[in-house]
């Protein structure tokens, strides 16, 4: 299985200001194609988790432009360029490249 | 647009089994979509249990693979699972989600609200 890790695990962060969260897989999520198989997803308090990025660097449809995701292979980076309130949750990375689907341990983010 | 809902007991005896249904509104279930299972232990991450396809063809999780079954009625537009000789460590919120079949799939880019099965005596 494709082991997923995320840091940190645990975010405070202040309203306004940029917050960073990195996911590193065990093996490369690049094929061929040239597309890496990662995505984004948040689960806010009482919540199902949604989608927020896709193949790496594709924001859903519906996720404000404050959220970016960058990377390629085995590491990947997902920014808010300046958190607001309702962004607080568990975001979570998973690789889509092969079953079993795995996700990582998830980024607690919390205002300071 | 598309709404997943789960439904299905709260409360499962140990060593019995588990059967939740998913049922598929807004839009026809199709062939474009695998529709999944992904489960959440209290206060823990996400797992993903396993795949259906409207065809038939399935992908399950190894480490639950002997427990699982996974099926899909189109005429009724549901998805079900089955998760056989149940413990405590499956207690979970169930959630319901559907993915695309292509190479630039969108993710799991649609979730029920989710159903907690407890096991207990």
């Amino acid at each position: 299985d494709i082991v997923m890790t995320q840091s940190p695990l645990s975010l405070p962060v202040i309203l306004g200001e940029p917050a960073t969260i990195s996911c590193r897989s065990s093996q490369s999520l690049l094929r061929e194609n040239g597309y890496n198989y990662l995505d984004w997803y948040l689960q806010k308090p009482g919540q199902s988790p949604h989608i927020l990025i896709y193949l790496g660097s594709n924001r859903a449809s519906g996720v404000p432009d404050r959220f970016s995701g960058s990377g390629s292979g085995t590491d990947f980076t997902l920014k808010i360029s300046r958190v607001e309130a309702e962004d607080v949750g568990v975001y979570y990375c998973m690789q889509g490249l092969e079953t079993p689907f795995t996700f990582g341990p998830g980024t607690k983010v919390e205002i300071k | 647009h598309v709404q997943l809902l789960e439904s299905g007991p709260g409360l499962v005896q140990p060593s019995e089994t588990l059967s939740l249904t998913c049922a598929v509104s807004g839009d026809s279930i199709g062939t474009e979509y695998y529709w999944a299972w992904i489960r959440q232990p209290p206060g823990k991450g996400l797992e993903w249990i396993g795949s259906v396809h409207s065809s038939g063809n399935t992908f399950y999780n190894p480490s639950l693979r002997s427990q699982v079954t996974m099926t899909i009625d189109t005429s009724k537009s549901q998805i079900s699972l089955k998760l056989t000789d149940v413990t405590a460590a499956d207690t979970a919120v169930y959630y319901c989600s559907r993915h695309e079949i292509v190479a630039a799939s969108h993710g799991f880019d649609t979730w029920g609200q989710g159903a907690l099965v407890t096991v207990s005596s």
